[in-house]
């Protein structure tokens, strides 16, 4: 069975600092692997995927993740952070086999606040 | 990116009484749509995987009866909640995978409030 960690429930972040956001990953073979965004009370937005390739990913927003496949993480990571990013992140992976209709494994979320 | 419409973004019902929530692809084919609950301060949850003209799958422990998921079409997915309770209070979403491509992100709706009283 697949699973992730997110092992951060919050991370503070001075505005104009850069920000990391941590989540590791557990899948049988090659991983998919996505960061989506929440705002309150709002569904989730999609911000970069590892699927193959490079292991830097480039997103929305000026975010970008690093695949480490020896340390099965994919930390979300962005070089100067803006109060606006203050949301709710979550770390996802997906079956590449296409068991259960390639749905999602969620991490349990870490709040991120940047401090003006 | 993709838009999936959820709809509505809020409601507010009685005990005893049923709601419906949709779940719409709006520029795209979805042969699969997902329903997730969220409880506040956590993850999502999977409550259950619909593949249109099929019958949804359930996660374990996910009453069937009481969430009855209907996917007629490849653009909408409905959610009924039956028989609401205050404990059926919560946030739920809906996402969607375009047909046929492995490697695509799932794309979620704005999710629905729903408030049992």
């Amino acid at each position: 069975a697949q699973s992730v960690a997110q092992p951060e429930d919050q991370v503070n972040v001075a505005e104009g600092n850069p920000l990391t956001v941590k989540c590791t990953y557990s899948v049988s073979g090659n991983p998919y692997l996505f960061w989506y965004v929440q705002y309150p009370n709002r569904g989730l937005q999609f911000l970069l995927k590892y699927i193959t390739g490079d292991n830097l990913v480039k997103g929305s927003y000026g975010f970008e993740a690093e695949f480490n496949k020896s340390q099965t993480s994919f930390h979300l990571k962005k070089p100067s952070a803006l109060v606006s990013d203050s949301a709710l992140y979550f770390c996802a992976v997906r079956d590449p086999t296409g068991a259960g209709s390639y749905q999602l494994t969620f991490g349990k979320g870490t709040k991120l606040s940047v401090i003006p | 990116g993709a838009v999936v419409s959820q709809h509505p973004s809020r409601v507010i019902c009685k005990s005893g009484t049923s709601v419906k929530i949709e779940c719409r692809s709006l520029d795209f084919q979805a042969t699969t749509m997902f329903w997730y609950r969220q409880f506040p301060k956590q993850s999502l949850m999977l409550m259950a995987t619909s593949n249109e003209g099929s019958k949804a799958t359930y996660e374990q422990g996910v009453e069937k009866d009481k969430f009855l998921i209907n996917h007629a079409s490849l653009t909408l997915s409905t959610l009924t909640v039956t028989s609401a309770h205050p404990e059926d209070s919560s946030f739920y979403i809906c996402s969607a995978r375009r047909g046929g491509r492995v490697n695509t992100e799932a794309f979620f709706g704005q999710g629905t409030r729903l408030t049992v009283v």
